[in-house]
C-alpha cells in the first residue's frame, strides 16, 4: 500500500499568510497527486490535480509543486475562506489520502 | 452540472449491513468510476471502492471482504453495502465520480452510527 504522510498536521495562520503544506508518499507515484480542499460538514472539493493543475474556477493563490516524492499546496496570500483542511490524495495505486492539515485562525 | 444525491439509513447496530444509494443527476454513468469514501469523526478520508458502468469493481483490500458495490444502469444509481458493521465503521460516507483519479463532483454525505 502507498502511504501518504502530509506536515504538518495543524497550521495557525493570519489572513495574508503564505501557507506551505506538504505531502509525503512512501514510494514513487508519479505526478498521481491530488489535493483536496474539506471544510466542516461540507464534501471535500477538488483543488489541483496532477501535482500542479487548477481546477477550473480554483483561486491563482493557490499552486502545487513536486519534488520527487515530496508535494507541495502553497497558498500565497491567506484568505478568509481558506481556513480549512486539506487533504493530499495519490491515485497511482489503490487510491489513499493524506491524514490532513487543519489551517487554523492565528 | 453533476448532482450526486445520496441516501440510506443511518443507524445501525453492531453486526447489520451498511446500505447507501447514489443517484447521479445530469451526467451520465458512462466513462467515469463511481466511487464511495468515507471518514470518521475526526479522522481522515479513507477510499472504500468504485464501480464504472459496466460493473467492473475495485475494493480497498482492508474493507474488500465486507464491501459490494454494485450499480443500476436503468436508474442511473449506484450503491454500497458494507456487511457485519462494527463502531468502527462509524463515519461520513461520501459517494463520488472519479475520472481518472481525480474526484470532482461528490455526494453530501451520510452520517451512518454504529451503535448498540
Amino acid at each position: 500500500d502507498i502511504q501518504m504522510t502530509q506536515s504538518p498536521s495543524f497550521l495557525s495562520a493570519s489572513v495574508g499568510d503564505r501557507v506551505t503544506i506538504t505531502c509525503q508518499a512512501s514510494q514513487d507515484i508519479s505526478n498521481h497527486l491530488n489535493w483536496y480542499q474539506k471544510k466542516p460538514g461540507r464534501a471535500p472539493k477538488l483543488l489541483i490535480y496532477d501535482v500542479s493543475n487548477l481546477l477550473r474556477g480554483v483561486p491563482s493563490r493557490f499552486s502545487g509543486s513536486r519534488s520527487g516524492t515530496l508535494f507541495t499546496l502553497t497558498i500565497a496570500s491567506l484568505h478568509l475562506e481558506d481556513f480549512a483542511t486539506y487533504f493530499c490524495q495519490q491515485y497511482d495505486g489503490v487510491p489513499s489520502f493524506g491524514p490532513g492539515t487543519t489551517v487554523d485562525f492565528k | 452540472q453533476v448532482h450526486l444525491p445520496q441516501w440510506g439509513a443511518g443507524l445501525l447496530k453492531p453486526s447489520e449491513t451498511l446500505s447507501l444509494t447514489c443517484g447521479v443527476d445530469g451526467g451520465s454513468l458512462s466513462g467515469y468510476y463511481w466511487s464511495w469514501i468515507r471518514q470518521p469523526p475526526g479522522k481522515g478520508l479513507e477510499w472504500i471502492g468504485e464501480i464504472n458502468h459496466s460493473g467492473a469493481t475495485n475494493y480497498n483490500p482492508s474493507l474488500k471482504s465486507r464491501v459490494t458495490i454494485s450499480i443500476d444502469t436503468s436508474k442511473n444509481q449506484f450503491s454500497l453495502k458494507l456487511s457485519s458493521v462494527t463502531a468502527a465503521d462509524t463515519a461520513v460516507y461520501y459517494c463520488a465520480r472519479d475520472l481518472e483519479g481525480l474526484i470532482e463532483y461528490w455526494g453530501q454525505g451520510t452520517l451512518v452510527t454504529v451503535s448498540p
